[in-house]
């Protein structure tokens, strides 16, 4: 498998501008996560499905953002309008159901870049 | 939410030398990961340990459930083992701030 795969690797925008973050989790795996790494705060989740539910989204900073999974292989995170507060490098992650020995292992994309001019 | 420190926050070491990490929890769990993010940034995962011990080539880990910590051990460090590591707890991944690790050839 390839992993998980997140688009695009860095993305440059202004503000006020819509930013939409892409994700791809490990085929066969039920939970898919959200995070976000800034100095500040360091690496914090934001929100995470089960089979394509939202799950829990306390994690979201405010209603500019939005997350979906329409399907079991793509997940997508909005920032509408995008703010420079909102530089980050943003990470999906990925495992598969919890319990036993193994599978509660959370695989990370490479994260997304995002500056906000 | 769960509480999670790491200690040092900063470690340089010279090629060749062995370290310890530590990582305290503030409550009982069931998951725990270590990760090194590597200078490009990828969080690369080391351990799935959250009991007992166990190892992967130069590195391994120790977790004592218990006692609500976790060890992470490096020993002959090379130049590639630079970067940060991370310990994070619980199903949804609480992270500590993680210990910055400088291996000078």
């Amino acid at each position: 498998d390839a992993g998980v795969i997140q688009s695009p690797r860095h993305e440059v925008t202004e503000m006020g501008q819509e930013v939409t973050l892409r994700c791809k989790p490990i085929s066969g795996h039920d939970y898919l996560f959200w995070y976000r790494q800034t100095m500040m705060r360091g690496l914090e989740l934001l929100i995470y499905f089960n089979n394509n539910v939202p799950i829990d989204d306390s994690g979201m900073p405010e209603d500019r953002f939005s997350a979906k999974m329409p399907n079991a292989s793509f997940s997508t995170l909005k920032i509408q309008p995008s703010e420079p507060r909102d530089s980050a490098v943003y990470f999906c992650a990925s495992s598969s159901v919890p319990g036993g020995e193994g599978k509660n292992i959370q695989y990370f994309g490479a994260g997304t870049r995002l500056s906000v001019l | 939410g769960i509480q999670v420190e790491q200690s040092p926050p900063d470690l340089i070491l010279q090629e060749g030398a062995n370290s310890t990490l530590r990582c305290n929890f503030s409550d009982s769990v069931n998951n725990l990961q270590w990760f090194h993010q590597n200078p490009w940034g990828q969080l690369i995962n080391l351990f799935y340990i959250p009991s007992g011990t166990k190892q992967n080539g130069r590195l391994s880990a120790t977790t004592v459930a218990t006692e609500r910590y976790s060890l992470l051990y490096i020993s002959s460090s090379q130049t590639t083992d630079s970067g940060v590591y991370f310990c994070a707890v619980d199903y949804k991944l609480s992270f500590g701030a993680g210990t910055t690790v400088t291996v000078r050839a």
